[in-house]
């Protein structure tokens, strides 16, 4: 099993829709979840980050986490042509030998079309 | 703004060179991380620091070697270049500030290992 799962998509919707992108962790023991965006050519950027369970809101942009579940999720409302990219789930390690250590997902690319 | 320079962006070897990729940060960051990234597979790490003279093995650690002798200044090495080590390569630094933690990228190397 993969430490971090997303289902790598394509994910495409029309303009204006809500994107809605999942994520699943292996370590019951993170406390720390991020959201980074990776336009096409370019280096990841920093969406989004949550560590509580709940809603985080952010503009267009709801992070959910449910730690029982080790499950997190990104929404993305309204959502426009400009959204279109690879967006990557990172958990970072609790402790031990994974203190420290931030592991990505697959990424999953989505697909906004007008 | 941070700034984490890669010393290549395109870098063409022959397999059993010995290759050295040059990460270079300006705010001062405690951690830094080598990853790879390839179609499907999403960032792996390669190896993390938290502190200067200090490693730590990622997920895919073999075939590479790092150095960090200054704070600022993060080598990867690849010791004997094989085809498989063909890939984009993403240097990044961080901060953290409680469990919150932001990583800044480099614009990645492009290796070809031929």
């Amino acid at each position: 099993q993969k430490e971090v799962e997303q289902n790598s998509g394509p994910l495409s919707v029309p303009e204006g829709a809500i994107a809605s992108l999942n994520c699943t962790y292996s370590d019951r023991g993170s406390q720390s979840f991020f959201w980074y965006r990776q336009y096409s050519g370019k280096s990841p950027e920093l969406i989004m980050f949550i560590y509580s369970n709940g809603d985080k809101e952010d503009g267009r942009f709801t992070a959910q986490l449910n730690k029982a579940s080790q499950y997190v999720s990104l929404l993305i409302r309204d959502s426009q042509p400009s959204d279109s990219a690879t967006y990557l789930c990172a958990v970072r390690g609790a402790g031990g030998t994974s203190y420290g250590k931030l592991t990505f997902g697959q990424g999953t690319i989505l697909t906004v079309h007008p | 703004d941070v700034k984490v320079t890669q010393s290549s962006r395109y870098l063409v070897k022959r397999t059993g060179e010995k290759v050295f990729l040059e990460c270079v940060q300006d705010m001062d960051h405690e951690n830094m991380f080598w990853y790879r990234q390839d179609p499907g597979l999403g960032l792996r790490l390669i190896y993390f620091s938290y502190d200067v003279k200090m490693k730590e093995k990622g997920d895919i650690p073999e075939g590479y070697s790092v150095s960090r002798e200054k704070k600022e200044r993060f080598s990867l090495i690849l010791e004997s270049a094989s085809t498989n080590q063909t890939s984009m390569y993403l240097c990044a630094s961080s901060f953290l500030i409680g469990v919150a933690e932001k990583l800044f990228f480099g614009s990645g190397t492009q290796l070809s290992v031929l």
